[in-house]
């Protein structure tokens, strides 16, 4: 089976850093992926993690750490169009590419 | 272009009415998925189509039946749905099944059932 937790909300800044966590455990490991979802709208790539270390993307950034079964997504100089809900996704070896999502994270960026 | 797109944006159906969900993307994808969303909760599969082939199906109630005429198109027809059917359907693709790929998704159809 797959269980994967996210808080459920997390509120911040605008202009400062902020981490979202994530922690997994799946029957098979086929990379992690971070999305993002504006209200009413469908999810966005941000980020592909299968091996252990950082990835960057421009504001984004995506750490994985297999052995501890745990994924972070860091935003910096956070805007106010960042508010949205950020989805923890891992892909099941044992299946089809499937994505299991985790129940989101809903980060409010205030001024 | 890396767009999936969806048809229609917004249904509202009774209990006894059949319609369907339509789903294209152009980036010859062979592998395209149905997901349903409720409200403030993550999307959750549905069924997966590989190569045109249903691979997945996520143990979902008859009423829903996928079809996948080409490597193009993914349609979900519906059938005397409930009221908890209500929710955001989404469509994905992604390159194929094989390894773990980026799955891009398209806007969904925000299904209401009356």
């Amino acid at each position: 089976g797959q269980n994967i937790d996210q808080p459920t909300e997390m509120t911040a800044t605008e202009g400062a850093i902020v981490q979202i966590n994530c922690t997994y455990q799946t029957s098979g490991f086929n990379g992690l992926f971070w999305y993002q979802q504006h209200a009413g709208e469908a999810p966005t790539f941000l980020s592909y993690n299968v091996l252990d270390g950082l990835e960057e993307k421009g504001r984004f950034s995506s750490f994985l750490s297999r052995s501890k079964g745990y994924s972070y997504l860091l935003l910096k100089e956070l805007q106010m169009k960042d508010s949205a809900s950020y989805l923890c996704a891992v892909s099941d070896q044992t299946g089809a590419n499937n994505l299991f999502f985790g129940t989101g994270t809903r980060l409010t960026v205030i001024p | 272009d890396t767009e999936v797109t969806q048809t229609p944006k917004h249904l509202v159906m009774g209990m006894t009415n059949k319609k369907s969900l339509k789903c294209e993307q152009h980036m010859g994808h062979r592998a395209m998925y149905w997901y349903k969303q409720k409200a403030k909760k993550p999307p959750e599969l549905m069924f997966v189509y590989s190569y045109e082939k249903l691979s997945i199906n996520e143990s979902v109630p008859s009423r829903f039946s996928p079809e996948c005429p080409n490597s193009s198109l993914l349609n979900l027809h519906l059938h005397a749905l409930q009221p908890e059917d209500s929710a955001l359907y989404l469509c994905a693709s992604s390159q194929d099944i094989a390894g773990a790929g980026e799955q891009y998704f398209g806007p969904g159809t925000r299904l209401t059932v009356t």
